[in-house]
């Protein structure tokens, strides 16, 4: 089954300190993944993709398929990071062009 | 373009009633998605097109909802007899699909948030 998981519905940490939001995922393929971000009242928006392998927001995330994980990571975190995180994929490479959702992880970074 | 537009932005109605949604997407995206939201969770996918053609739907989605997409454009979700479990945020997206430089991007819309009473 396509599943994805995010186990921490809330996350708190200092500014400044390092920030891991945790994502696995359960695919039978090679499935695309995908970190999208929802700050408050705004639309839920593209952060990053494993594929381009880029940092955005100082957001850096590394797919493991041993693990089957695609964890996103940032160094140091900034007030302005607090969002609704959520972790995707989806499997072209199967055919289907459909994205599965985690349930999402709140980050909430206090001054 | 000012990106994927849902209307309404939010629905109360009785229980027993029909609501439609619409979807306009970003104009030459040719996929087009449904997810509906609620409470506590991530999106729950529906389902979607590409151009007109309704290429997959989730064994979630009961016969009492519909989804549309007649000319490739704009999308209609039909929800009929809503029930109080219907109650959530109904979310759009589309991507470029095949009709051009395609990231995997979805690109989502504000939202339509039904209440059924």
């Amino acid at each position: 089954a396509q599943r994805v998981t995010q186990p921490e519905k809330l996350l708190s940490v200092f500014k400044g300190a390092p920030v891991e939001l945790k994502c696995n995922y359960s695919y039978s393929g090679s499935p695309e993944l995908f970190w999208y971000v929802q700050y408050s009242r705004q639309r839920l928006q593209l952060l990053l993709r494993h594929i381009s392998r880029e940092s955005i927001k100082g957001f850096t995330a590394d797919l493991n398929k041993g693990e089957t994980s695609f964890h996103l990571k940032k160094p140091f975190a900034q007030e302005e990071d607090s969002a609704m995180y959520y972790c995707a994929l989806s499997g072209p490479t199967s055919g289907t062009y459909k994205y599965i959702f985690g349930t999402g992880t709140r980050l909430k970074v206090l001054a | 373009d000012t990106g994927v537009s849902q209307n309404p932005r939010h629905k109360i109605t009785k229980r027993g009633q029909n609501v439609t949604f619409r979807c306009d997407p970003i104009s030459e995206h040719n996929r087009l998605y449904w997810y509906r939201q609620t409470l506590g969770q991530g999106p729950e996918f529906l389902t979607y097109f590409q151009n007109e053609a309704q290429l997959e739907k989730s064994r979630l989605l009961s016969d009492r909802f519909s989804a549309e997409r007649p000319k490739g454009s704009f999308s209609t979700l039909e929800i009929q007899r809503t029930e109080q479990g219907d109650s959530a945020m109904y979310l759009c997206a589309s991507s470029p699909g095949t009709s051009g430089k395609n990231t995997g991007e979805l690109f989502f819309g504000e939202g339509s948030r039904l209440t059924v009473l």
